[in-house]
């Protein structure tokens, strides 16, 4: 599996857009990019996903860059519920198991 | 959404010590269930991936005979630590991939929480 790299930590504002980038230089053309957050002492909870083009849900939205190399995930209005780490993770279709990497600490501030 | 659960919680037990953890989908069939741990302030690690009546298949580094998988049927996986030790103290979560979704999006336990004294 592809590796990612994301930055440790991010702040935001309360009500303000995050912007949480992902590189993943390695993919490779079956991969898709898989977004899920944990909050503290909680199991990860899936966000969104894409494989070329952008995607939205009603979580957030999912911005890969046409090289596929990076992607940005944007929650559009930040809360204090979104503190959390958010992991980026690139894998197959075929439903193996996610590689979780370091992720990014977000932490919203009012 | 497709739900797992995780039972217990949490649980204290002594050294020397076998405790069982189960994993369950509730509203969904999971032919396969992945087993991961968490110590504190790192990412998950998977230790193994579970096929409904099969053998685990096991993570390099992950000892099978310390950490008994069963997953006997669609929707239960059950994760036995034996002989616990302090060490092996952690954050214990398991996801599972539905048969029916075409994405594969996997969905996650909400974690059992070891402490071994």
């Amino acid at each position: 599996d592809a590796k990612t790299t994301q930055p440790t930590s991010m702040d935001c504002a309360e009500g303000r857009a995050a912007n949480l980038p992902c590189n993943h230089s390695t993919i490779s053309g079956n991969e898709y990019v898989y977004w899920y957050r944990q909050i503290h002492s909680q199991g990860p909870q899936y966000i969104i996903h894409g494989l070329k083009n952008n995607e939205t849900n009603e979580m957030a939205s999912l911005i890969i860059t046409e090289d596929r190399k990076s992607s940005t995930l944007i929650l559009p209005h930040a809360t204090l519920r979104d503190t959390a780490v958010y992991y980026c993770i690139v894998g197959n279709n075929a439903g193996n198991m996610l590689t979780f990497g370091g992720g990014t600490r977000l932490m919203v501030k009012p | 959404g497709a739900v797992v659960s995780q039972h217990p919680s949490w649980v204290i037990c002594k050294s020397g010590t076998s405790v069982k953890i189960e994993c369950r989908s509730l509203d969904f069939q999971a032919t396969t269930m992945f087993w991961y741990r968490q110590f504190p302030k790192q990412s998950l690690m998977l230790m193994a991936t579970s096929n409904e009546g099969s053998k685990a298949t096991y993570e390099q580094g992950v000892e099978k005979d310390k950490f008994l998988i069963n997953h006997a049927s669609l929707t239960l996986s059950t994760l036995t630590v034996t002989s616990a030790h302090p060490e092996d103290s952690s954050f214990y979560i398991c996801s599972a991939r539905s048969l029916a979704e075409s994405s594969y999006e996997q969905y996650f336990g909400p974690g059992t929480r070891l402490t071994v004294t």
